[in-house]
């Protein structure tokens, strides 16, 4: 049973487009993250929730809209789409207690390609 | 500023040959150092929490430690299965993982 689950796996759209990423997490977390992965492996923060509310936005341009409509759920919604965007995205959650955090699960990766 | 550096950026290794990876981070108050393993096409998988100096972890081959400055992960004995993308990650506050560039491993046959 995957932990962290992220549709689609793969996304190809041209310039100008909008389009979704979903994401979805069975593990009770209450904190979710989204992070982009670069052509060189760099994993960047985006976006931090916890308990559906925006805690951290890494000075994304607001192209990028994340949305959390519950604990379990963290979708990626992009506005006007350029050929910069392309990348992997990656979805991860993990638990809090006391200022510390668990270790991230991370999902399999959305592979955004802009053409 | 946090920031986390990875070394070397890329290592080959013969089966067998034990090596160790270096990760280095600046942060205001470590709350937690993590490694990942991840392979190509797969999200980073996670190895290993280390929280204070003088911690130790280990799993099969590997083994991470941590000092005030910096994290160690060691391989002993690499088989080819080992070979992967080792990532660094510090927790910068309660709500933030900051990653390195991560040391891609080969270990050849």
């Amino acid at each position: 049973d995957t932990a962290v689950s992220q549709t689609p796996k793969y996304l190809v759209t041209q310039m100008g487009n909008d389009k979704s990423i979903k994401c979805e997490q069975n593990l009770g977390h209450d904190t979710m993250y989204w992070y982009k992965q670069d052509s060189k492996k760099f994993l960047k923060i985006m976006f931090s929730y916890n308990n559906k509310e925006l805690i951290i936005n890494e000075t994304v341009p607001n192209r990028f809209s994340p949305k959390s409509p519950d604990k379990a759920h963290l979708n990626l919604h992009i506005n006007s789409l350029e050929l910069g965007d392309s990348a992997v995205y990656f979805c991860a959650s993990s638990q809090g207690w006391d200022g510390m955090n668990t270790e991230a699960f991370f999902g399999q990766g959305t592979r955004l390609t802009v053409v | 500023e946090d920031q986390v550096t990875q070394s070397p950026e890329a290592l080959r290794l013969q089966e067998g040959e034990s090596s160790s990876l270096n990760c280095s981070y600046t942060v205001s108050g470590l709350r937690g150092l993590f490694w990942y393993r991840q392979d190509p096409g797969k999200g980073p998988e996670f190895l290993f929490t280390l929280y204070s100096a003088g911690e130790e972890k280990e799993k099969e081959r590997l083994k991470a430690t941590l000092t005030k400055k910096e994290s160690f992960l060691h391989i002993t004995a690499p088989k080819p299965e080992d070979s992967a993308t080792y990532l660094c990650a510090v927790q910068a506050g309660t709500y933030k993982y900051i990653f390195g560039t991560g040391t891609r491993l080969k270990v050849l046959a």
